[in-house]
């Protein structure tokens, strides 16, 4: 799986977007960029994920480059309760897969009022 | 309610003492993993069982143990607990690996202290 880079700390106004960057240089074709976060010490909790297309949920959006060598996370109105370690995550399938979800340092945002 | 349970969430032991920490998950999923989190190191996977009765080794497996009898429990087994295995673990579910988008959920963490 490729490896993935992410700024250690991040700072949001509270109602403002968090834009959160990833780069993941060596990504191959058939790797998807997941997100997770972490609340403190609690289980990471899957926020979404994408192959090369830009993708939005509930959570959030992912937006991915057009050669995917980097991904934004964007939380479109932060909360307080959005602080957390975010972690990108950049994932292969098939059936060598062993499911283990590699997390690096991630990114730790914090959400002021 | 989709989730995976662990328990205890805190326990405070001796070295040498057996103990199990518990894990069940209600999504029929085949895949099960634990992780320990320790600062510094991040999230390092411990043991992972692609089905029941399939389990293999992760990064760190040393001092544990894993059974996987059932699809819904995986156990964590630390026969003769040691200091060094005082951390944060965490254990996790998803459908098979080997298929595209796969996320994990993941339990509430236990947190062990081995005196």
């Amino acid at each position: 799986d490729a490896k993935t880079t992410q700024p250690p700390s991040m700072d949001c106004a509270e109602g403002r977007a968090a834009n959160l960057p990833c780069n993941h240089s060596t990504i191959s074709g058939n790797e998807y960029v997941y997100w997770y976060r972490q609340i403190h010490s609690q289980g990471p909790q899957y926020i979404i994920h994408g192959l090369k297309n830009n993708e939005t949920n509930e959570m959030a959006s992912l937006i991915i480059t057009e050669d995917r060598k980097s991904s934004t996370l964007i939380l479109p109105h932060a909360t307080l309760r959005d602080t957390a370690v975010y972690y990108c995550i950049v994932r292969g399938h098939g059936s060598s897969n062993t499911g283990k979800l590699i997390f690096g340092q991630g990114t730790t945002l914090q959400v002021k009022p | 309610e989709a989730q995976v349970t662990q328990n205890p969430r805190y326990l405070i032991t001796v070295t040498g003492k057996k103990l199990t920490v518990t894990c069940s998950q209600n999504m029929n999923h085949e895949y099960m993993s634990w992780y320990r989190q320790d600062p510094g190191l991040g999230l390092r996977q411990i043991y992972y069982s692609m089905n029941v009765e399939v389990t293999d080794k992760g990064d760190v497996p040393e001092g544990y143990k894993v059974s996987r009898k059932e699809k819904r429990n995986f156990p964590l087994i630390l026969e003769s607990p040691s200091p060094n295995q005082t951390s944060l673990y965490f254990c996790a579910s998803s459908l098979y690996p080997g298929i595209a988008y796969n996320e994990q959920f993941f339990g509430p963490g236990t947190r062990l202290t081995v005196l």
